[in-house]
């Protein structure tokens, strides 16, 4: 099993550009995460899709845009990036909601100029 | 302001000492986990507590939930050089959202 894997593992953009930050997991899980993590600040929680079909807002969910395509994939966009945007970005799921275990891709780390 | 702060931020011991990490919230939370992550991975869980009180060991990490719910604390003991990492607290204070702490960075010196 591949576990949570993350596409790519590191960008650069321009201020302005476009991109989409793609996750995908193996484990059947239903509830499937986007964070991004800044120092002396954790892991602050972006969007959330509990199920098929269904987004949920976050903790800091302005900029971004995400997609469940299926149970197996969550992409997070970001239509015009800034540099305020620049950060390691985390993709997670779990069996169900809150409270279960959350596994952990590897991360993309991006760059904003 | 975080939901979770985590203190110390930076923690350098030497091997052999004892620790222990603080995670306080003023919200209630209905269970708190604990991860480790290591540079340039994601975080892994190491324990979930549930119940008000509870004590849970893992090998010579001893957690501790505090008894109304809002604290919780992590306590190492004879670190070794493998324990370095990020440690991260995190929970769900209400619904599907979920609150990482801040973080504290441990640095075991051999």
């Amino acid at each position: 099993n591949a576990g949570v894997t993350q596409t790519p593992k590191f960008q650069v953009l321009k201020t302005g550009q476009s991109m989409t930050l793609q996750c995908a997991q193996d484990m059947n899980h239903n509830s499937m995460y986007w964070y991004r993590q800044d120092p002396g600040m954790g892991l602050r929680l972006i969007y959330y899709s509990a199920s098929e079909g269904t987004t949920d807002k976050g903790e800091v969910p302005n900029g971004y845009n995400v997609s469940r395509l299926n149970k197996r994939e969550f992409s997070l966009r970001l239509e015009s990036a800034a540099p305020s945007q620049t950060s390691v970005y985390f993709c997670a799921s779990s069996e169900e909601g809150s409270g279960y275990e959350q596994y952990f891709g590897p991360g993309t780390r991006l760059t904003v100029t | 302001t975080q939901l979770l702060e985590q203190s110390p931020q930076f923690l350098s011991i030497q091997e052999g000492e004892n620790l222990t990490v603080y995670c306080n919230s003023s919200s209630v939370f209905s269970s708190l986990q604990w991860y480790r992550q290591e540079p340039g991975e994601g975080p892994v869980l190491l324990v979930t507590v549930v119940t008000g009180g509870e004590v849970k060991k893992l090998k010579r990490l001893t957690f501790q939930f505090g008894d109304a719910r809002k604290d919780s604390s992590l306590h190492i003991t004879a670190a070794q050089p493998g324990d370095t990492g990020l440690y991260l607290c995190a929970g769900p204070p209400t619904g599907n959202q979920f609150y990482f702490g801040t973080g504290t960075s441990l640095t075991v010196i051999p």
